[in-house]
């Protein structure tokens, strides 16, 4: 089971770009990397999901590299409602029933 | 599209009580999942359904907790006796995957929030 490390904590300010990593050294070859943002009080709501290379949608852009032993998910141009926690996933998506394993993820803060 | 329902929203119990909760996922949704968040932590799995089956429930803490799901749609989680270690937020989510896969979106619910006393 591919297990993620990230950052604990982020602070940024409004209007800058951030840039969050999540380590997956033994991810498998049919694993895909998803992030998750919770607020408080929340449940967790999907941003994106890749596999490989470069995804962008409306929110953000992930950044796979090669080897996919990491990623890193990019928030362009924050603002304060970005403040919140984000969770890095790596699981299977060939077939085989995954077991969803959230870690304690990164406190964003951003600042006026 | 109606998001996925939990009732309660809070839940306030004295330990050894009993507490149900109730989640009603997105309609066709083939997996169900209940995850328990203590304070300061990631949403752990408790127990994951595929339609009316159980597809892992390792993490259940089985001698008081337990999960059903009804008919594939409506599912309850219980605790009996509860604990004051159970205090936290209980979330269900599901997902259109019918596999159960992580490549698949979840929609996760508001949550319900448990104090034991």
């Amino acid at each position: 089971l591919a297990k993620t490390t990230q950052p604990i904590s982020m602070d940024s300010y409004e209007g800058q770009e951030v840039n969050i990593t999540c380590s997956h050294n033994n991810i498998a070859t049919n694993d895909y990397i998803t992030w998750y943002q919770q607020f408080p009080s929340q449940g967790p709501r999907f941003i994106i999901q890749g596999y490989k290379t470069k995804v962008t949608n409306e929110v953000a852009s992930l950044f796979i590299p090669a080897d996919r032993k990491s990623s890193t998910l990019s928030l362009p141009r924050v603002s304060l409602s970005d403040t919140a926690v984000y969770y890095c996933l790596v699981g299977d998506g060939s077939g085989g029933s995954y077991i969803p394993t959230f870690g304690r993820g990164t406190s964003l803060i951003v600042h006026p | 599209e109606a998001g996925v329902a939990q009732s309660p929203r809070y839940k306030i119990i004295e330990k050894r009580q009993s507490v149900a909760f109730w989640c009603n996922p997105i309609s066709g949704h083939a997996t169900l999942y209940w995850y328990q968040q203590i304070l300061g932590q990631g949403p752990k799995l408790l127990i994951q359904f595929q339609n009316n089956g159980v597809v892992d429930d390792s993490q259940l803490p089985k001698d008081r907790f337990s999960a059903e799901r009804l008919k594939g749609v409506d599912s309850t989680l219980k605790i009996q006796p509860a604990k004051l270690e159970d205090s936290a937020v209980y979330l269900c989510a599901s997902s259109l995957d019918e596999m159960a896969r992580l490549s698949y979106e979840q929609y996760f619910g508001p949550g319900t929030r448990l104090t034991v006393t």
